[in-house]
């Protein structure tokens, strides 16, 4: 079975500053995907960022990007120059490489809280 | 712009009545699925549905049932609701098939409160 930990309730960060989300996996495929996604207080989760278990490089979109170590099973999400309206819950999710259909499993999630 | 939608943002039920939950996608995805969201838990997969009439159990799927009868309608029946299944419940499609890089597509949540 999958499983994903985050192991940060709650995270500060001044803004402007860059801030890094962890986020750990346990699974024994050997393809699978990593994502994060963001929950503003809306409740709608929003989709950042994407890296498969093959892919050599670490992944980027604008200002996330995703640390992705695969030796020690961890893809943690690094915001750089963080903004007020970074301020959201954050979620780790993977979906497994072996009959998985799409499901997601998430992380229990990290609220970020920007501060001026 | 692709579109997932749930019928409710909020909603107040009585314990013991049997609740629907409706999700509706406008983008021709194969695959539905049923989230519960609770602090500290994250999300966890109640039923996923991957063509019409077909659906599988998830993690947590003792009290739910689910219902699709068209492809772009998935809903989430609470047969009898009782109070531990407070929650905010979250509805998302995705392409058919099973590729690790095929993500999900979110609708806004309902909050349920059952009293």
């Amino acid at each position: 079975a999958q499983k994903i930990t985050q192991t940060q309730p709650g995270m500060f960060v001044q803004e402007k500053e860059a801030v890094t989300l962890d986020c750990t996996y346990d699974t024994s495929d050997q393809s699978y995907g990593l994502f994060w996604y963001k929950q503003p207080s809306s409740g709608e989760m929003i989709f950042l960022i994407y890296q498969g278990s093959y892919d050599e490089q670490n992944a980027t979109e604008g200002r996330y990007s995703l640390n992705f170590q695969k030796a020690r099973k961890s893809a943690n999400l690094v915001i750089s120059a963080s903004q007020l309206g970074d301020s959201a819950m954050y979620f780790c999710a993977m979906i497994p490489g072996r009959g998985g259909g799409n499901k997601l499993t998430f992380g229990t999630g990290t609220q970020l809280k920007v501060e001026l | 712009d692709v579109k997932v939608t749930q019928s409710s943002r909020y909603l107040v039920k009585r314990t013991g009545e049997k609740v629907f939950l409706e999700c509706v996608q406008d983008m021709d995805h194969e695959n539905m699925f049923w989230y519960r969201q609770d602090p500290g838990l994250g999300l966890r997969l109640i039923y996923f549905s991957y063509d019409v009439k077909m659906k599988e159990k998830g993690d947590i799927p003792e009290g739910y049932s689910v219902s699709r009868e068209k492809k772009e309608r998935f809903s989430l029946i609470l047969e009898s609701a009782s109070t531990n299944q407070t929650s905010m419940y979250l509805c998302a499609s995705s392409l058919a098939g099973d590729r690790v890089n095929e993500k999900l597509f979110f609708g806004s949540g309902t909050q349920l409160s059952v009293l």
